[in-house]
């Protein structure tokens, strides 16, 4: 079975910018996660999709931040226009939706991202 | 790889010692908590899990303990193997919460041989 799938792995790009991450969650997997970790400090959840609707968004740290999740299937998450405090890991999980936390999430490997 | 932080608390143990990773969870109504083990350049691994209705639970070379009444988890590894060397959280799930996870600030385990 693939894993949770992040792309691209590593992205280094200017203040000012915009950057697009993608996740490819597990097939059949209804829930769908973004996580964050800046550099040296805990994972934060941004936040949580069932299907193509947002479930719980109350971590997103602004509106420079928008995730979307068309179809259900793959999610992406723009950081539009990038500043220096947005730097750190962004991980997406997912899993199934009935057995959702207890099944435990599958995290894929993060998308680095530095602004410089 | 991921640089994991500089500002990590740190434990450091000889190979075939046992280890012991602690952590203090945030809210007195969470029902589950999880151990994630996150290597460099890898997303968090699932290593073992409890809920609150348990105050410990084992696995294979694992061990975590819940103490509810000081909030607080502990992961024991048995036989520490540098492969064990890694940045380990904990996360905690509150009911109404949906799936959200708290994670706590993390630890590094060095293992040296």
């Amino acid at each position: 079975e693939a894993g949770v799938t992040q792309f691209p792995s590593h992205s280094v790009i200017e203040k000012g910018q915009t950057v697009t991450l993608r996740c490819d969650p597990i097939s059949g997997h209804d829930n769908l996660y973004w996580y964050r970790r800046v550099m040296g400090k805990e994972i934060k959840f941004l936040l949580h999709f069932v299907k193509e609707s947002k479930q719980d968004e109350s971590g997103m740290p602004n509106n420079r931040f928008l995730a979307e999740r068309t179809g259900g299937t793959y999610s992406t998450l723009k950081v539009q226009p990038a500043e220096l405090e947005d730097s750190g890991v962004y991980f997406c999980a997912s899993s199934f939706r009935n057995r959702a936390i207890l099944d435990g999430y599958t995290f894929g490997s993060g998308t680095r991202l530095t602004v410089v | 790889g991921e640089s994991v932080g500089l500002h990590l608390p740190t434990l450091s143990v000889q190979e075939g010692d046992n280890s012991i990773i602690n952590c203090a969870y945030s809210n007195s109504a969470s029902d589950y908590f999880i151990w994630y083990k996150q290597e460099s350049g890898k997303g968090p691994q699932f290593i073992i899990d409890i809920r609150s209705n348990m105050d410990k639970r084992q696995g294979q070379r694992v061990t975590v303990l819940l103490n509810k009444t000081v909030k607080h988890l502990s992961l024991q590894i048995a036989a520490t193997q540098p492969g064990d060397s890694a940045v380990y959280f904990c996360a905690e799930n509150t009911p109404g919460g949906y799936n959200k996870l708290i994670f706590g600030a993390g630890t590094r385990l060095a293992v040296h041989p």
